[in-house]
């Protein structure tokens, strides 16, 4: 079952702060997530695994709340070069522990 | 440089042809995805491979089949393609183990825009 994603679109200004939410219905395993800008490969960003360990990639983090089955991705200061499709994949042990992506949010960085 | 190469970048196929799409990987990993993407459904697994020769079934298996003959190549096969498979797909490897272990980051391909006329 596919994890939910929301917002679906985000617009921010360069060095504003955003936040993308990925939830499920199921008990998860763990989480990942990507980025994927326009016309190029989903590209990975990190994963995290259950008991709530959280990563980090330049200034985007994220952080995975077991007991809300839910992860949360922060874009602190964007950037320009932020702006792409982020998608988040869960893994749960119903789905053979194989990773079920969101929908996906759309995030556009503007001068 | 770690690399996922797909045979055709666009694609444009009749109703009822059978069609390959190819992915090659040179990374050497156990693990290979084929995938669609399509607007507002984010990617969707249609098969997996833990090894050569075999085969799993993802989500959406269902008018698709895959083969595995060497390690480093996929490809993904619609029998009689249809307008409903016009899609984007996308293939994907990873070091060996659950397909969504925690080591198992997952290298994409730059995509084959497929469309079914």
């Amino acid at each position: 079952q596919q994890p939910v994603q929301s917002p679906q679109a985000v617009i921010l200004r360069e060095g504003e702060d955003a936040v993308i939410n990925c939830s499920s219905s199921k008990a998860l395993y763990s989480v990942h997530w990507y980025r994927q800008k326009h016309g190029e490969a989903p590209v990975f960003l990190m994963i995290l695994l259950k008991g709530g360990e959280q990563k980090g990639h330049e200034k985007i983090s994220a952080s995975f709340n077991e007991k809300k089955q839910q992860s949360s991705l922060y874009l602190t200061a964007s950037q320009l070069s932020y702006s792409g499709t982020y998608f988040c994949g869960t893994v749960d042990s119903s789905n053979d522990y194989k990773l079920s992506f969101g929908a996906g949010t759309t995030v556009t960085v503007r001068a | 440089d770690v690399k996922v190469t797909q045979s055709s970048r666009y694609l444009v196929k009749r109703t009822g042809e059978k069609v390959f799409l190819e992915c090659v990987q040179d990374m050497d990993h156990e693990n290979m995805f084929w995938y669609r993407q399509d607007p507002g459904l984010g990617l969707r697994l249609i098969y997996f491979s833990y090894d050569v020769k075999m085969k799993e079934k993802g989500d959406i298996p269902e008018g698709y089949s895959v083969s595995r003959e060497k390690k480093e190549r996929f490809s993904l096969i619609l029998e009689s393609a249809s307008t409903n498979q016009t899609s984007m797909y996308l293939c994907a490897s990873s070091l060996p183990g659950l397909a969504g272990g925690p080591d198992n980051e997952q290298f994409f391909g730059p995509g084959t825009r497929l469309t079914v006329l």
